[in-house]
């Protein structure tokens, strides 16, 4: 079945430093939904990649796909307190479902 | 309304109990999802509907599991006979387009404990 997986799954950083998550999966991802979830709160749609090696920037975001459309990275410049979270990729498939990466929690250090 | 409204916020349920869980979608989205998503877990799909056209229900774990949506608006999901593994929040989604490049609102959820 639908496997995404997301390294790492805890973060801890010191704000100021960066952070970067990866989203695996062993098949071909269709588009790749990125979403952030506050502790207590539901998932906020970030962004959407659709095509392959596409490259988008929200401020000190940096959403990737890859070549192969099998993995998809978000990096986070110079992090700050309000950047924590839980952060899933999900996998948007032809059938419309959205299937949730495991998630990467990260934790920024005042 | 301005967004997914979920009702109730929080339910305790006695093991055995059915329970009822609302879910307003933004009005006009044509698109709902249920997902359920257990602690420290992601949301893990239930359903889908389309206006009120239920096309996917592979994710229900049983057949204790629900849902209809019958004027293609406001959604219910019901579970019969609930059980501990039950507990989890259940989150409600709606999109404005099939396939849409906007992403999906997700409510706030509903907090379902089966004591």
């Amino acid at each position: 079945g639908q496997q995404v997986m997301q390294i790492p799954q805890y973060q801890h950083v010191q704000e100021g430093e960066d952070f970067t998550t990866y989203c695996n999966s062993s098949t071909t991802l269709s588009n790749i939904q990125w979403y952030k979830q506050r502790p207590g709160g539901h998932p906020v749609f970030l962004i959407q990649l659709v095509k392959s090696g596409e490259v988008k920037k929200q401020k000190r975001l940096t959403f990737q796909f890859g070549e192969a459309k099998k993995n998809s990275s978000l990096h986070i410049t110079a992090t700050q307190t309000t950047d924590v979270g839980t952060y899933f990729c999900a996998d948007l498939t032809g059938a419309n479902n959205l299937f949730f990466g495991t998630g990467t929690r990260l934790t920024v250090i005042p | 309304g301005a967004g997914v409204s979920q009702s109730p916020r929080y339910k305790v349920a006695k093991r055995g109990q059915d329970v009822a869980l609302r879910c307003d979608p933004i009005s006009g989205h044509v698109s709902l999802f249920w997902y359920q998503q257990a602690l420290g877990q992601g949301p893990e799909f239930l359903t889908y509907f389309q206006n009120e056209a239920q096309l996917d229900k592979s994710g229900l774990p049983s057949d204790r599991f629900f849902a209809e949506r019958p004027e293609g608006s406001v959604s219910t999901l019901k579970i019969q006979r609930t059980q501990q593994e039950d507990s989890a929040v259940y989150l409600c989604a709606s999109s404005l387009f099939v396939g849409t490049n906007y992403g999906y609102t997700f409510g706030s959820g509903t907090r379902l404990t089966v004591v």
